[in-house]
């Protein structure tokens, strides 16, 4: 079956180190992968899109790669901030012909001053 | 730009009685519209999703349903809640629906608890 995986331990950092969450994905081809930022009792803020043919993508702070051989994604946050303490979320979306987009369960990230 | 306003933010109710979730969006025409349900540790689970007035698409089989009375209006209802019904419940609105290379927005979200 489809299955999203995220590291379900939280990760913990010092303030001005970078920040790296992993998203692992089994029996499924996305055409985009998404991250999503989520703070406690609000709804998931979209932060960045990467499709299947690109390798990276970078906003701010913010870089997120996409292996569709590894069949993973990786979500660095550079000099990150202790402002960046939250959980993120990583989605999968496929091309066409569904209606169905499957999200990881997050990782909860605390950045310490 | 576009905005979602969902309500209420948090509810409690008892077990048996009904339930009436309002979502509306601000700023498009014609949305393609999502209610997605998030339990503690889970990933989103999509519940469904309305690509116009009155279609709607049900994803899982439930005690719950959704109507779409008007354009930027998706309801979410139940007639009788069940203790599994509670959870963290997302309307959401996407770009061109799914696949098409935009990201959602989602509402702020409401915290059922069913006693």
């Amino acid at each position: 079956s489809q299955k999203i995986e995220q590291n379900s331990e939280a990760l913990n950092i010092q303030e001005g180190k970078t920040a790296t969450l992993t998203c692992n994905y089994t029996n499924y081809s996305p055409a985009y992968l998404q991250w999503y930022r989520q703070d406690p009792g609000r709804g998931p803020v979209f932060l960045l899109l990467i499709r299947e043919n690109e390798k990276e993508k970078r906003k701010e702070r913010l870089k997120v790669t996409f292996d569709t051989t590894l069949k993973q994604s990786l979500f660095h946050i550079t000099a990150s901030q202790p402002a960046d303490s939250a959980t993120y979320l990583c989605a999968l979306d496929k091309r066409a012909g569904g209606f169905k987009t499957i999200f990881g369960a997050g990782t909860r990230l605390f950045v310490k001053a | 730009s576009q905005t979602i306003h969902q309500w209420p933010a948090t509810l409690v109710q008892p077990v048996g009685s009904p339930l009436s979730l309002e979502c509306t969006v601000e700023g498009t025409s014609n949305p393609n519209l999502y209610w997605y349900r998030q339990a503690a540790g889970r990933g989103l689970q999509l519940l469904f999703y309305s690509v116009g007035i009155g279609q709607i698409s049900s994803e899982v089989p439930q005690n719950l349903s959704a109507s779409r009375p008007q354009d930027r209006q998706f309801i979410l209802s139940s007639k009788k809640l069940l203790l599994s019904d509670s959870g963290f419940y997302l309307c959401a609105w996407k770009e061109g629906g799914v696949g098409v290379g935009y990201g959602y927005t989602f509402g702020s979200g409401t915290r059922l608890t069913v006693v």
